[in-house]
């Protein structure tokens, strides 16, 4: 069976750092094909793709965030970190975590997903 | 702006057949990348409905259904039961932003 969770602060001042870790099970991220994605969803908003690693280390952004993200993988402890810098109110949102399927292609899936984290970014 | 476009909602009572629409372009679709959709209910996580445009994951049921066509897919459900009211994305990738994308979300309502 394949668990994910989502841990981090709650609540992130304008201008910090924000970094998430997602802690998984029953995956390998180093099995081909395999990978994890970060997706956040804002209060009452869509779905937004944020990053996604893959098992052989390849790394993916959203453009329109790619110079405030980074994503990490330690495949020793089965974690991956999501760090977003110079965070502002309007990254508020809750932060999903998900193993990839399908991913030794591009247009993979996400699935499951973890509970996911509200993260609020405020003074 | 999404770059898969749903309609905000759709509503039908309940044994009604209804669609939900994803339109996209030639950079994600239209390039023959599979459409994959999502159910999630209010205050949790999204679950894989539909992956590679028609395929089902084990346990859901076969009511649900999908289908691509050039740059647009459709989600059907069949016999509505009003515990399928939740909120509905499609994601696929896209070309042009190498980027994972995800539908702007339709909410079903079981009237």
């Amino acid at each position: 069976q394949i668990t994910l969770r989502e841990s981090g602060p709650t609540l992130v001042k304008p201008t910090e750092t924000l970094t998430l870790t997602c802690s998984f099970s029953g995956f390998s991220l180093t099995s081909y094909g395999v990978a994890v994605g970060w997706i956040r969803q804002p209060p009452g908003k869509a779905l937004e793709w944020l990053a996604l690693i893959h098992w052989d280390d390849d790394k993916r952004y959203s453009p329109s965030l790619k110079s405030r993200l980074t994503i990490t993988s330690d495949t020793s402890k089965n974690q991956v970190v999501l760090t977003l810098t110079n965070a502002d109110p309007v990254d508020t949102a809750t932060y999903y975590c998900s193993h990839g399927v399908g991913f030794g292609e591009l247009d993979g899936w996400f699935d499951p997903w973890g509970r996911g984290t509200l993260v609020t970014v405020s003074s | 702006q999404s770059v898969l476009t749903q309609p905000p909602s759709v509503s039908g009572a309940p044994g009604q057949r209804v669609t939900i629409s994803c339109s996209g372009s030639t950079s994600n679709l239209g390039a023959g990348y599979d459409v994959h959709w999502y159910r999630q209910f209010p205050g949790a996580a999204p679950k894989v409905l539909i992956y590679r445009n028609r395929n089902r994951p084990s346990g859901v049921p076969d009511r649900f259904s999908g289908s691509k066509s050039g740059t647009s897919a459709s989600l059907a459900i069949t016999g509505l039961e009003a515990a399928d009211e939740a909120d509905y994305y499609c994601q696929s990738y896209d070309d042009s932003l190498r980027a994972w994308v995800f539908g702007g979300g339709t909410k079903l309502t079981v009237l």
